[in-house]
């Protein structure tokens, strides 16, 4: 269902810019994108999600290509808190034309000083 | 403030005893999903109901029960059929916005069965 690829792991000094990249090849035209993070033990958080056009919040950026194949998640000042696994979900079930999300295994972003 | 209310945060239960796991939400969401989460792994769906008093199965609902009386709750009850019950459970509620369906999750219950 969720056919997305993520890198397992990566990890990324404090206070600079933290970009997950995700791959969605088989994304049909009116499915969105969005990012989820979940900190060790807690419940995923929602970060952000888009369509077509770029996305940005208090949390972080949202990068879709044009072609709307991949997508990159930015935290432009990544912080010893930012520490989490980050999922990105473009396909779930479908039910009454609402898509409930299928989270994979994501990527374990560390954050180190 | 808004949110999703789950509780116990830790359960420990005896082989063959059935537990029932609490999720309260006051956002006035219409959706609630119950999902499972073993150590590494992602999240699996268990149930999920999109409006009061119904409910759908998801991919491992085998073992689970659920109802849906009322729009703020929707608790999860983990039988002695579930043959592997030992796993952190995560509730959810959502809304759509613009289209896109968008999860709110609770802080989650770790049940262990010794």
């Amino acid at each position: 269902d969720a056919k997305t690829t993520q890198p397992p792991s990566m990890d990324c000094a404090e206070g600079r810019a933290a970009n997950l990249p995700c791959n969605h090849s088989t994304i049909s035209g009116n499915e969105y994108v969005y990012w989820y993070r979940q900190i060790h033990s807690q419940g995923p958080q929602y970060i952000i999600h888009g369509l077509k056009n770029n996305e940005t919040n208090e949390m972080a950026s949202l990068i879709i290509t044009e072609d709307r194949k991949s997508s990159t998640l930015i935290l432009p000042h990544a912080t010893l808190r930012d520490t989490a696994v980050y999922y990105c979900i473009v396909r779930g079930r479908n039910s009454g034309g609402s898509y409930i999300p299928t989270f994979g295994r994501g990527t374990s972003l560390i954050v180190h000083p | 403030d808004g949110g999703i209310t789950q509780s116990p945060k830790y359960l420990f239960r005896k082989e063959g005893q059935n537990v029932t796991l609490s999720c309260e939400q006051n956002l006035n969401h219409d959706a609630m999903y119950w999902y499972r989460q073993d150590p590494g792994q992602g999240l699996r769906l268990i149930y999920y109901s999109q409006i009061v008093n119904d409910f759908q199965k998801g991919d491992i609902a085998e073992g689970y029960s659920v109802s849906r009386e009322k729009k703020e709750s929707f608790p999860l009850t983990v039988t002695s059929a579930q043959k592997n019950p030992t796993a952190f459970y995560l509730c959810a509620s959502s809304i759509v916005i613009s289209g896109a369906n968008v999860l709110t999750f609770g802080a989650g219950s770790r049940l262990t069965v010794l």
